[in-house]
């Protein structure tokens, strides 16, 4: 699997917007970026999904590099229930997923 | 909105013991899928099934696992002889198509703890 890296932590004020960044500069021509989070004590939930083009879904939003080389998750207005570990996560067809350590985003009241 | 359901949400069990965890996935789904996550640590993947076989499994998935759909419905994960190292959460998810195609619906998860 190609390999992601992502900060450990980030923390962000509640009504804001939040840019939890993923960088993956070996992503190869076929690998989809995909986002999952987990909230605590809960199962991963799945977020986004996109290949080359932004996606937007009632969610989020998925901004990708021209280079494909980076990419970001976008939540327009952070909510409390927001808080959880984000997971960037590239696949390549139908490769099964595999997590990393992800970001853990912290939301302040 | 469909969800994939998890049977028992948590399990206590002696080492040695066998333990069975159900799964339920979304009814038209056709992947199906185990992970597992250790207290603090990463969400692991252990095994895929498709077309009622085992499609990938993991380092992790060995002789003590075992998989099966027994009636189309449930999708259960067998664990012959628990270690205490087993213990962990343990989820279930499925997808309708490949998994690129979208959404991989995880349940809630099963907490296994053995004593």
């Amino acid at each position: 699997d190609a390999k992601t890296t992502q900060p450990n932590s980030m923390e962000s004020n509640e009504e804001e917007p939040v840019h939890l960044p993923c960088n993956h500069s070996t992503i190869s021509g076929t690998d989809y970026i995909h986002w999952y989070r987990q909230l605590p004590s809960q199962g991963p939930e799945y977020v986004i999904h996109g290949l080359t083009s932004n996606v937007n879904n009632r969610m989020a939003s998925l901004a990708i590099a021209e280079d494909r080389k980076s990419s970001t998750l976008i939540l327009h207005r952070a909510t409390l229930r927001d808080a959880a570990v984000y997971y960037c996560i590239l696949r390549l067809g139908n490769e099964k997923l595999t997590f990393g350590t992800g970001t853990r985003l912290t939301i302040i009241p | 909105e469909p969800e994939v359901t998890q049977t028992p949400s948590h399990q206590v069990t002696q080492m040695g013991q066998e333990v069975i965890l159900r799964c339920v996935p979304i009814s038209n789904h056709l992947y199906f899928y185990w992970y597992r996550q250790i207290l603090g640590q990463k969400v692991e993947f252990l095994v895929s099934f498709y077309n009622n076989e085992i499609s990938e499994k993991s380092e992790i998935f060995d002789d003590q696992f075992s998989v099966e759909r027994p009636d189309g419905s449930n999708f259960t994960l067998k664990i012959r002889s628990t270690k205490l190292e087993d213990s962990a959460m343990y989820f279930c998810a499925s997808i309708l198509r490949g998994p690129n195609t979208g959404e991989l619906f995880f349940g809630e998860g099963s907490r296994l703890t053995v004593l």
